[in-house]
Parts: structure tokens; sequence; C-alpha cells
């Protein structure tokens, strides 16, 4: 086990609804970055959060959004939800200051389905 | 740009025999290469990793790999598959360690008795 959670496990919405999904990151990091893994495909990147504050982003449309927080757990929010959306979203948590823990360890991630 | 190929969307072998997965990337600069195995209904979880110095590599559960620059290469094996490998292996790349990663499409291995 990695030590990062994810809430909820699964969730099913209708289309147009918005969503929010929770990620706690392993004790010590402060980098939080989440991935997109539609059915039968790799993980995409949607986007990193350091320090609170955003560090990089994939290309996904502005409805995906984000927070952290100062205990660096972390929200991902999809507004208007579609079809396309259906995926399992994976967080991963790691230390941009911590050389021995630079690594990203993924969480057993939520998976959304849209109908 | 970075860009990772995996050759095979699926393989199968025999319990006992070679496993050989493969990976090809594309990068601008010196990657940082990293092989997942994800078992059904579950989040990822790192085998292995190549940074910088020795490019051979050696992982959890009797995997290893072997960065070839050369051959933009990081191909992964074990010389005994067990049943309990049966998974989908991701290969991925990034510029750093904490940066984005970028996935290959996946290869699923199936292990029969």
């Amino acid at each position: 086990e990695t030590g990062v959670t994810q809430s909820p496990t699964h969730l099913i919405k209708t289309r147009g609804q918005q969503v929010t999904l929770r990620c706690s990151s392993q004790s010590g990091h402060n980098t939080v970055s989440w991935y997109q893994q539609a059915l039968g495909q790799g993980p995409q990147f949607i986007f990193q959060y350091y320090r609170e504050e955003e560090n990089g982003r994939g290309n996904f449309p502005p409805r995906f959004s984000g927070l952290q927080f100062p205990n660096y757990s972390s929200e991902l929010n999809v507004n208007a939800l579609e079809l396309d959306d259906s995926a399992l979203y994976l967080c991963a948590s790691s230390s941009r200051d911590r050389l021995s823990e630079e690594t990203q360890y993924f969480g057993p991630g939520t998976r959304l389905l849209v109908l | 740009a970075q860009s990772v190929t995996q050759l095979g969307s699926h393989v199968s072998v025999s319990e006992g025999a070679l496993v050989l997965l493969r990976c090809n990337y594309s990068s601008s600069v010196p990657p940082y290469l990293f092989w997942y195995v994800q078992y059904p209904n579950q989040g990822l979880q790192l085998l292995l990793k190549y940074t910088t110095g020795a490019t051979l590599v050696k992982g959890i559960n009797g995997f290893e790999a072997e960065f070839k620059k050369s051959e933009t290469s990081f191909h992964l094996t074990k010389p005994s598959a067990h049943m309990s490998d049966a998974a989908e292996y991701f290969c991925a790349v990034t510029p750093s360690n904490t940066d984005k990663l970028i996935f290959g499409t996946g290869t699923r291995l199936q292990v029969f008795p």
C-alpha cells in the first residue's frame, strides 16, 4: 500500500452534473498529480498541485479544476459532466523537496460513470 | 515532446517462461523512465524506475529493465513468469521525477499454467 487514499471508490452521475473527487496524499508529500484513465487506455495527466498552487496542466478543458489544501490533500472538480468523462481517476502523491520521495505513488482511484 | 510506445497490447506466456514487455520512448531531454503494474480494479503500483546511473534496473517481484539510450528502449523482463504476474503493465516517461508522467497504452500480460 502506498498510503495514498481516494474517495469515493465509485460514483455514478448524469450528464451535466458536477462531481468532486478527493485524494489524501502520503505523509510527508507536498505534491499531488491527477490522471484520467479511460477504459483500455493509459493514464492521461490532468494537472499537478505543489504547495497549494497549480504546477502544470495537461490537455483538459477548464471545467476540470482542482484544489490543494494546507495538509496537501487535494480535490478534483469536474463541471458539466460529459459521457466521455467516464473513467478511472487516479491521484499520485510525491515530494518535490525530498529526493528520496520523488517518485509518484498512486492511490486506488475513483471510478466515475457518467450516464 | 515526450512519448511512449508499448509494442503489443497483449502478451501471453506460460508459467515459468520468460516475460518480455517492450517499451520505446521519445524524449528531447534525458528521460526518467518507469514501469507500473495495475491489477484489476486497482491503482498503479511502481515496479521499477530509471533516473541516472546503472542502466540495468532491478525492481520488485523479480522484474528488471534495461535503459538503452541508443535504441531509446526500456524493455521489462522477468526470467520466469508466475501466475500472479497477470496484470496490465504501463511504461512511462517524464523529464524529472515529479513532473507529469507520460504513459504508454499498456500491455496486458496473461500467464497460462
